[in-house]
């Protein structure tokens, strides 16, 4: 049981450059999540999930697109990066919107 | 005022001292608040959650809420140099994922 998978762990894009973080996660938990952690900023929601087919928006939504095609995997995918994009991204996921979440190790991205 | 302050430290305690961590928090429709502990470069693991006042025990890790003052602690007794890490505090309307309110984190060193 690996819990929520985050690939890649490290990212370096040049601006306007186009990428996808995957997450994936094996606990059948209906409710998935992408969170950005900033120093002074802490975590901060960018889009989520609860369940296939159906995705929202979060607090920090811009420049980031989603979509679940599964229950196990919600990809993040930025369409033309910025440097205000360098972060921590953490994937999570609860069995419902209800309950207590579970992070992935976080990809590190930077954007120069 | 931010809807969650949590003190950033850091704070530096010798091993085997008891460590207190706070929270304070304004929203008072705030039902659900749990701590989280993030080791550096990993993703952040859930400790503890409670839906009421009072305390709750786990090993070591005692949670603390007082809904009265907006108030919420995590106490380590016999702390060790592997709890040394941050720790998030984090409150919630009714249990959803969605509305999760983060606090910024306290970093903790506990010295050999």
């Amino acid at each position: 049981n690996a819990g929520v998978t985050q690939t890649p762990k490290f990212q370096v894009l040049k601006t306007g450059q186009s990428m996808t973080l995957q997450c994936a996660q094996d606990m059948n938990h209906e409710y998935m999540s992408w969170y950005r952690q900033d120093p002074g900023m802490g975590l901060r929601l960018i889009h989520y999930s609860v369940g296939a087919g159906i995705t929202d928006q979060g607090e920090v939504p811009n420049g980031y697109n989603v979509s679940r095609s599964t229950t196990e995997d919600f990809p993040l995918r930025l369409l033309s990066a910025a440097p205000s994009q360098t972060s921590v991204y953490f994937c999570a996921s609860s069995y419902s919107g209800r309950y207590p979440l579970h992070f992935g190790n976080g990809t590190r991205l930077t954007v120069t | 005022q931010k809807e969650v302050e949590q003190d950033p430290g850091p704070l530096s305690v010798p091993e085997g001292a008891i460590v207190s961590l706070n929270c304070t928090y304004s929203n008072s429709a705030f039902q659900y608040f749990m701590w989280y502990r993030q080791y550096s470069r990993k993703g952040p693991e859930l400790l503890m959650y409670t839906y009421s006042s009072g305390n709750k025990e786990d090993g070591r890790f005692t949670a603390q809420v007082d809904k009265s003052s907006k108030y919420i602690s995590l106490f380590i007794r016999d702390s060790q140099p592997s709890d040394s890490a941050t720790y998030l505090c984090a409150e919630g309307v009714s249990g959803n994922n969605r509305k999760l309110i983060w606090g910024l984190g306290t970093s903790l060193a506990v010295n050999p």
